[in-house]
């Protein structure tokens, strides 16, 4: 089984800093793992995704995030935060062998500051 | 940029009545899904398809049904709406290639009174 857990319902980061989402995941085999980021009033976009090749993963927008077995983490960053950014970003997983059988977290909500 | 589209956006609707949530993407995708999204929740998947004259329930129970019978359309319907069922549903497709990603529609919001 797979689950998933976001760190955080709500992160504040003032414009210019350093965004990081945290997401730990849980599964019993070998997952892929991604981050969707949802503006108001619209669907969810994918980010970035990992499936099994580097480890370090650049998405759009200037994210990436790292894949840590060890620490089953899957953490979002970008170094400079925009007002843009401002958002609800989930965090899911899939298993390898079921790609579109995909468990989302309950999202955070990034605010950018001023 | 994906083309996948939910119609209607908004729909306020009285407890009893009969809806349709419509879905339709351009790209080909075999597979399409539906979640249910409550304010600040996770997404939780209803139903899915693989393909036309495929339907399949997700994780999460839900009282209404979906039909697949042309590869580009996937409605939802609710044969009497009641106010439980008010929540965001997002429609979703995806190739059958490994990897391939997911792609979602902007969404209806429903609202039962």
């Amino acid at each position: 089984a797979q689950s998933v857990t976001q760190l955080g319902s709500h992160v504040s980061v003032s414009e210019g800093a350093l965004v990081l989402l945290r997401c730990n995941y849980s599964s019993s085999v070998p997952p892929y793992l991604f981050w969707y980021v949802q503006y108001p009033n619209q669907g969810l976009q994918l980010l970035l995704k990992y499936t099994s090749a580097a480890t370090l993963v650049k998405g759009i927008n200037g994210f990436e995030a790292e894949f840590k077995k060890s620490e089953t983490s899957f953490h979002l960053t970008k170094p400079s935060a925009h007002m843009s950014d401002a958002a609800e970003y989930f965090c899911a997983v899939s298993p390898m062998n079921r790609d579109d059988k995909i468990i989302f977290g309950k999202g955070t909500r990034l605010h950018i500051l001023p | 940029e994906a083309d996948i589209y939910q119609t209607p956006r908004y729909l306020v609707i009285g407890t009893g009545k009969k809806i349709t949530l419509e879905c339709s993407q351009t790209m080909g995708h075999d597979k399409m899904y539906w979640y249910q999204q409550d304010p600040g929740m996770e997404l939780h998947l209803i139903h899915y398809s693989y393909g036309v004259n495929s339907t399949e329930k997700g994780d999460l129970s839900s009282e209404s049904t979906v039909s697949r019978i042309r590869t580009e359309h996937f409605p939802l319907t609710l044969e009497s709406a009641r106010p439980s069922h008010t929540s965001q549903y997002l429609c979703a497709s995806k190739a059958s290639v490994p990897e391939e990603t997911q792609y979602f529609g902007p969404g209806t919001r429903l609202l039962v009174l």
